[in-house]
């Protein structure tokens, strides 16, 4: 069965202090690893698409890396603005979501 | 650039009704996709249309249908409306033919079924 996990669920973090968040997959014929940050109430906004084991992409304070069973998403010195729910998709022959990682970062 | 918008933003219906969700997709794109969201869970995919045909679908019952129009645009209509199917249902519109997958979320619409 092609599933996406997703952990931990919850990570509160102090402002500056990083971490990485985890997404493991088993989806047959895998054709992307995509990431994606939620504000309350509102539709993901994209982050990053990884195709290959070894990928590696970065944005500000985030960087997603991608082996052949899992992804992580490093947080380099987070912010208060950091904080969201932090979602984790993988394409077969359609998305499959994981749960989400809602990070805090406290000042 | 416009991007996904979504309408209406907020909805109270009572079970038993129907109703019916609206996306105009990003400027460029051709597909679109429909996800249900309960509260605290990740989004569940519903089903896609591409060339006004519903090209995938996932494991939601019939009650749920959709309609793509020539513009891209596209309807999400539930009917015999149930206490569960409370959530923020999304639209993602993506471009078929492309090396990338990317989708890209509206805002949501958020139903509530009393």
């Amino acid at each position: 069965e092609d599933q996406v996990t997703q952990s931990p669920e919850a990570l509160r973090l102090q402002e500056g202090e990083s971490s990485s968040l985890n997404c493991s997959y088993t989806v047959s014929g895998l054709r992307g690893l995509f990431w994606y940050r939620q504000d309350p109430g509102k539709g993901p906004e994209f982050l990053f698409t990884l195709y290959s084991a070894g990928e590696e992409k970065e944005k500000e304070r985030l960087k997603a890396t991608l082996t052949k069973k899992e992804s992580f998403l490093h947080i380099t010195a987070p912010k208060p603005e950091d904080s969201a729910t932090y979602l984790c998709a993988a394409t077969g022959n359609q998305f499959y979501f994981g749960t989400g990682t809602s990070l805090t970062v406290i000042p | 650039d416009a991007g996904v918008t979504q309408s209406p933003t907020h909805l109270i219906k009572t079970r038993g009704q129907q109703v019916t969700l609206r996306c105009s997709p990003k400027s460029g794109h051709d597909t679109v996709s429909w996800y249900q969201q309960a509260l605290g869970q990740g989004p569940q995919f519903i089903f896609q249309y591409y060339e006004e045909e519903e090209r995938q679908r996932g494991n939601f019952p019939d009650r749920f249908s959709g309609h793509q129009f020539p513009n891209y645009s596209s309807e999400l209509n539930v009917n015999a409306l149930l206490l569960g199917d409370s959530a923020l249902y999304l639209c993602a519109s993506s471009l078929a033919g492309t090396s990338t997958d990317t989708q890209y979320f509206g805002p949501g619409t958020r139903l509530t079924v009393l």
